[in-house]
């Protein structure tokens, strides 16, 4: 089945600065990779999403590259804000697997100030 | 991210208990799942409902059962077969296996006493 990896599982920038998550996945027919940001005692929520057919999406502050050949893809934030601390999870999945995501170990993010 | 509720929020269970979770959601999506998440993990797929009366299990189904009656529900119960319990646990749901963004319940914290 499917491995995602995670790097690193914590990461402290300070405010301002950029961070850069970085996951692998093992199974090359896998085509949508999302990340979620969770933050603590809460639901994880969608923030950024990726299909294998293209190589990089931005949505403001927060952009995602992908690598199918690398099988790696990763979560870029500029411009830190406090309220960017939580924990990131990047996951896979693949067609004619009902969608099911497989998750990485997550990344606690912290912000400083 | 309000559509999708679960309960409740906090349970306590007895060695030897059977407990069940609830997941309602009146988003009219198709497909729901069941996560497990542990502190310095990702979230792990228990079960996975792609529609009325069917399920299949996902990486981690040992100790576990759920049914779907309804489109709208999914319960989780945790049977006194599963060996460790106590965790997080998260229901999503999608509009359906051709459909990839996952939103998730507010989650139920599990914790056997």
């Amino acid at each position: 089945g499917e491995n995602v990896e995670q790097h690193p599982s914590t990461l402290s920038v300070q405010e301002g600065d950029s961070a850069v998550i970085k996951c692998t996945y093992s199974d090359s027919a896998s085509n949508y990779f999302p990340w979620y940001k969770q933050e603590l005692g809460k639901r994880p929520q969608l923030i950024i999403d990726i299909r294998s057919n293209v190589g990089e999406k931005k949505d403001q502050r927060i952009a995602v590259t992908l690598n199918k050949t690398a099988k790696h893809f990763s979560l870029h934030i500029t411009e830190t804000q406090p309220e960017d601390s939580a924990v990131y999870f990047c996951a896979a999945s693949k067609k004619g697997s009902a969608r099911q995501l497989t998750f990485g170990s997550g990344t606690q993010l912290t912000v400083l100030p | 991210d309000g559509g999708i509720t679960q309960s409740p929020k906090y349970l306590f269970r007895k060695e030897g208990q059977n407990v069940t979770l609830s997941c309602e959601q009146n988003l009219n999506h198709d497909a729901m799942y069941w996560y497990r998440q542990d502190p310095g993990q990702g979230l792990r797929l228990i079960y996975y409902s792609q529609i009325v009366n069917d399920f299949q299990k996902g990486d981690i189904a040992e100790g576990y059962s759920v049914s779907r009656e309804k489109k709208e529900s999914f319960p989780l119960t945790v049977t006194s077969a599963q060996k460790n319990p106590t965790a997080f646990y998260l229901c999503a749901s999608s509009l359906g296996v051709a459909y990839n963004e996952q939103f998730f319940g507010p989650g139920t914290r599990l914790t056997v006493l």
